[in-house]
Formats: structure tokens, C-alpha cells, sequence
């Protein structure tokens, strides 16, 4: 298992133009979570799924901001009419959940909105 | 609601030296209390959790911490700093989901 991957690592996009973050979790794990993490500070909660199902969303992800599990596998993160303010980085982690199951996380993805 | 209070933005240490980084917890239950590290673009690396086993909780690359319930603290401690230390610390919170709510982080420099 290579862990949690994250695809693109870097996207750079035009205000505006719509984007969309792959995450892949480790095989096992039920349970997978969006942080989104500006400069100098930490991430921040944005949704997260406990196999298809989205059972959590914060209020920062606006109506732009759409996110799916189909098939409790892989996730989708999509940003609708991107603005500047979107930019930093976003992060996803998976976890076999129960309050001891600690959250791996990947690399993220860079999003930066020119 | 539970949050987590890092002190002290910016750590320097010399290498060799003593690293104390900084955490407080605030939760009206036992909380579930994870360190993580972060080197320069890059995901989160878990160094250490509490998870009411034992108070002294030891971790990865030489770290530990211990939970103080009565000072609601949970500091990250190293008894002597590497170059290789040199990163992004956050200590987080978890809810009962998993969901956590981290700190806003602690950079730390080493010196030669």
C-alpha cells in the first residue's frame, strides 16, 4: 500500500475556470477527510465521508465547493467559479475510524488562482 | 467544542539542544490528542497520539509527550535537535468522527 495519494499536486488556474482534486485513500479505510490549509496556518476541516456517505460539511465550503465518494473508494473535490481566495493547499487524509484510528494524510494538492 | 492552543509560532533551537513545542487542549471529554509534523510542501506525518493509554506518549524520530490533565497540556518534547528536525509542527484534537481541529502550527529552526 503506498498510503493516501493526491492528484494534482499543483494547479494553477484562471479565476473563474472550475477544478477538480482526486484523492485516493488507503484500501481499508472507511473513512476519508478534506482539510484545506492557507499559509502559515493549520488545516482546517472541510468535509468528510464515512464510506459514500458525506455525513459532515463545514460552513467554509461554500455552494462552489462540491465533494463525492461514489463507491466509498476514491474522492472528488470540486471548486466551481474558482476565487483568489480559494488558493492554498488541500489536503486529504483517510483513517479506519473509531476515535482511535489516526488520520493519514497525503501530499496535497496546490491550488493556486490567478 | 474542542479546540487546541499552540504556543509560540516560531521555535529556535540549536542543534543538540532541548525542543519544547508548546500545546493546551480545551474539551469537555477525554480528548484524543495527535501531533503532526510538516516539512515544506508537503501532506501531514503523525509523530505521536493520546489516546488515555498511558500519559507518556513516545513517537517517531526521537519525539515524545506527555498528557497533563490538570494542566489541560499535551507539549512535544526532544531531548536533543537534529538539522533534520527543522519543520512545521501541529498538535490537533480529535472528535469522535476523527475529525480534527489543529493548531495554528509551530515552525521550528535549528541551528548549527
Amino acid at each position: 500500500d503506498t498510503g493516501v495519494s493526491q492528484d494534482p499536486r499543483h494547479k494553477i488556474t484562471k479565476r473563474g475556470q472550475n477544478v477538480t482534486f482526486r484523492c485516493d485513500p488507503i484500501s481499508e479505510h472507511n473513512r476519508l477527510y478534506w482539510y484545506r490549509q492557507t499559509l502559515g496556518q493549520g488545516p482546517e476541516f472541510l468535509t468528510y465521508f464515512q464510506n459514500e456517505a458525506q455525513l459532515e460539511k463545514s460552513r467554509l465550503l461554500s455552494d462552489r465547493f462540491s465533494a463525492e465518494r461514489p463507491k466509498g473508494s476514491f474522492s472528488t473535490l470540486e471548486i466551481q467559479r474558482t476565487e483568489q481566495g480559494d488558493s492554498a493547499m488541500y489536503l486529504c487524509a483517510s483513517s479506519l475510524g473509531g476515535t482511535r484510528g489516526e488520520a493519514f494524510f497525503g501530499q496535497g494538492t496546490r491550488l493556486t488562482v490567478v | 467544542a474542542q479546540s487546541v492552543t499552540q504556543l509560540g509560532s516560531h521555535v529556535s533551537v540549536s542543534e543538540g539542544a532541548l525542543v519544547l513545542l508548546r500545546c493546551n487542549y480545551s474539551s469537555s471529554v477525554p480528548p484524543y490528542l495527535f501531533w503532526y509534523v510538516q516539512y515544506p510542501n508537503q501532506g501531514l506525518q503523525l509523530l505521536l497520539k493520546y489516546t488515555s493509554a498511558a500519559t507518556l506518549v513516545k513517537g517517531i524520530n526521537g519525539f515524545e509527550a506527555e498528557f497533563k490533565k490538570s494542566e489541560t497540556s499535551f507539549h512535544l518534547t526532544k531531548p536533543s535537535a537534529h538539522m533534520s528536525d527543522a519543520a512545521e509542527y501541529f498538535c490537533a484534537v480529535s472528535d469522535s468522527w476523527g475529525k480534527l481541529q489543529f493548531g495554528a502550527g509551530t515552525q521550528v529552526v535549528v541551528t548549527p
